[in-house]
């Protein structure tokens, strides 16, 4: 069974508001996690590293006003689009291991990822 | 930054035939991963590789490390029309930083 969860796997906007989307491992804890963008036929490019506690670690490029990341607790990162555009549809896509190696070998779980488009 | 060439980027077979993907790395990884992605869904993992030389198979999937840490295949034997999605390697850091490679897309013809 899947052990990282996302939630939604689909959602719709309307251009200038916030999406909020949810990772959730299960059945670990999580001190980091990893958020993924995914345009259509492309590949995975990771946008930043949620760390639970303190603040997350942006990629070059990704602006971290655009797209916060909250690690609140050792299961749950969120990311939120703010002020989302159209050019912010995407597939994003969190992952997350568990470095106590009770759920595999240290290996990138990933969740099944959330659709969002911005009208 | 590190960059990861994976081929070929896509192949179309047919049913029961073999399958060989690669990527190579400009940078050494630690750890060397396969996924199999299928429309809409996020990367499920299909096989990890800890150890230069590593030689691991998950069924009929068969994968190795590279002994120069910079390289890995995966073969697939006797493909079957499941077998159909995008294939993507990774390279894992000790930190758990993944940098893709840009998938191999396989359709297998019945």
């Amino acid at each position: 069974g899947a052990v990282v969860s996302q939630h939604p796997s689909r959602v719709i906007c309307k251009s200038g508001t916030s999406v909020k989307i949810e990772c959730r491992s299960l059945d670990f804890q999580a001190t980091t996690m990893f958020w993924y963008r995914q345009f259509p036929k492309q590949s995975l490019m990771l946008m930043a590293t949620s760390n639970e506690g303190s603040k997350a670690t942006y990629e070059q490029g990704v602006e971290k006003d655009k797209f916060l990341i909250n690690h609140a607790s050792l299961t749950l990162s969120t990311l939120t689009v703010t002020s989302a555009h159209p050019e912010d549809s995407s597939f994003y896509i969190c992952s997350a291991r568990d470095i106590q190696g009770l759920v595999g070998a240290g290996e990138l779980f990933f969740g099944e990822g959330s659709r969002l488009t911005v009208l | 930054g590190q960059q990861l060439n994976q081929s070929p980027q896509s192949m179309f077979i047919q049913e029961g035939e073999d399958v060989s993907m690669n990527c190579t790395s400009s940078s050494i990884f630690n750890t060397w991963l396969w996924y199999k992605q299928d429309p809409g869904e996020g990367p499920v993992l299909l096989i990890a590789l800890y150890k230069a030389g590593e030689l691991t198979s998950n069924g009929r999937l068969t994968a190795q490390f590279g002994i120069t840490r910079k390289d890995s295949f995966l073969n697939i034997s006797a493909s079957i029309p499941s077998d159909v999605g995008i294939y993507f390697c990774a390279g894992q850091t000790n930190a758990g930083k993944s940098t893709f490679g840009d998938g191999t897309t396989l359709t297998v013809k019945p």
